[in-house]
């Protein structure tokens, strides 16, 4: 059964730092996805990734994936209050099939 | 391009009655997902369709939920006899596999079982 770990769970951080989430997951496969959630709102898709060592960059944020690891990370970088979200990754095991979520990592950004 | 739409909103429910909720997907996208979402979680699968097929059902799905797309576009979740526990924010996504099962989510279905 495919799992799929975030950490950290719950991040503080400054306005103007930097940080980075973390994402395993212990099947092999190609495809992750970011999602961003706002309180009480539904998923915004951020990210795809499909291959090993794909990286992509939005704004503030960059994400990558190692397939060989089973890790992606997103890099923030000097945070701003907006990027405060629940930011989730999911894996996609079987193309084109479900997604397997992680808990998601709660970002509050103080200013 | 309009999105994913759910209806309704949110919905109240005494525990015993049956609810219905409906999702509209992308008009060009063939796969339509349900995922269900509970407080501090991420959204945990339960069905999904390509066109009207109903191609797989999570172990989470009691007999007690029903979930059809009847055309192969808008899709129906059904809840028999709701309990406490089916108090959820339910999600419906979309999909085509030319974007790389990039899904696409609507704004959800907020379930309260009295």
């Amino acid at each position: 059964e495919l799992k799929v770990e975030q950490n950290p769970l719950f991040l503080s951080m400054q306005e103007g730092k930097n940080y980075t989430i973390y994402c395993n997951y212990s099947t092999t496969s190609d495809r992750l996805y970011w999602y961003r959630q706002d309180p009480g709102k539904s998923l915004e898709s951020l990210f795809v990734l499909l291959s090993n060592g794909a990286v992509k960059q939005e704004g503030r944020l960059m994400a990558s994936l190692d397939t060989k690891a089973r890790l992606s990370t997103l890099h923030i970088t000097a945070a701003v209050h907006d990027l405060s979200a629940t930011y989730f990754c999911a894996v996609d095991m079987v193309y084109g099939n479900k997604l397997v979520f992680g808990a998601g990592t709660i970002l509050r950004v103080k200013s | 391009d309009t999105g994913v739409s759910q209806d309704p909103r949110h919905k109240i429910t005494k525990r015993g009655q049956n609810v219905t909720f409906r999702c509209d997907p992308i008009s060009e996208h063939n796969r339509l997902y349900w995922y269900r979402q509970t407080l501090g979680q991420g959204p945990e699968f339960l069905t999904y369709f390509q066109n009207e097929a109903q191609l797989e059902k999570s172990r989470l799905l009691s007999d007690r939920f029903s979930a059809e797309r009847p055309k192969g576009s808008f899709s129906t979740l059904e809840i028999q006899r709701t309990e406490q526990g089916d108090s959820a924010m339910y999600l419906c996504a979309s999909s085509r596999l030319a974007d790389y099962n990039e899904q696409f989510f609507g704004p959800g279905t907020r379930l309260t079982v009295l």
